[in-house]
């Protein structure tokens, strides 16, 4: 079985500050991870994934996350938030192939002007 | 390439009534998953069509229910509402080469 566990529903940064949303994973087999954002009244829009190769992924709007088998993590960081970052994030896992991925609870991000 | 689309946007409906929501994936994509998003309990897996079959299933009762055509459009079905299914029902579109979920913007049920 797989899951993942999104430490801190919700996170609060000043805008300019570091974002790190924090996503622990468990996996019977090497993982395909990915990261979602949802605005409000919107579906989940793909911010990067992980698909076994290199372990520092990039996504979009600066956004990166890094894998580490050791600590099965995968958090998500921005160097400098931003205002339009504020929205529900949540961290996935899959086995891949046909495997329904298996989704946190999500972290929501607050960005204090 | 069009992203995935899911009609109605919103939609408000009385206990007891049915209703049925769409979904259009991305172009090529052949397999369309099913999302029930609630405050309370996140983000749920409903079902999971794959050429027109159910490929995986999960943990709700048979009021809900769905079905994929050939143009890999799927329907999702909910029986009898109750006052718990109003929730964001969430979409997504599946591609094998790019192991990836692809989610429309969702349809807003809210059950009175």
């Amino acid at each position: 079985a797989q899951s993942v566990t999104q430490l801190g529903s919700h996170v609060s940064v000043s805008e300019g500050a570091l974002v790190l949303l924090r996503c622990n994973y468990s996996s019977s087999v090497p993982p395909y991870l990915f990261w979602y954002v949802q605005y409000p009244n919107q579906g989940l829009q793909l911010l990067l994934k992980y698909t076994s190769a290199a372990t520092l992924v990039k996504g979009i709007n600066g956004f990166e996350a890094e894998f580490k088998k050791s600590e099965t993590s995968f958090h998500l960081t921005k160097p400098s938030a931003h205002m339009s970052d504020a929205a529900e994030y949540f961290c996935a896992v899959s086995k891949g192939g046909s495997y329904i991925p298996t989704f946190g609870r999500g972290t929501s991000l607050i960005v204090h002007p | 390439k069009a992203g995935v689309t899911q009609t109605p946007r919103y939609l408000i409906k009385t206990r007891g009534q049915q209703v049925t929501l769409s979904c259009s994936p991305i172009s090529g994509h052949r397999s369309v998953s099913w999302y029930q998003q609630t405050p309370g309990q996140g983000l749920q897996f409903l079902f999971e069509y794959f050429s027109e079959t159910q490929r995986n299933k999960g943990n709700f009762p048979g009021r809900f229910s769905g079905r994929q055509f050939s143009n890999s459009r799927s329907e999702m079905n909910v029986s009898t509402l109750e006052l718990g299914d109003s929730a964001l029902y969430l979409c997504a579109s599946f591609l094998a080469s790019e192991e990836t979920q692809y989610f429309g913007p969702g349809t807003r049920l809210l059950v009175l």
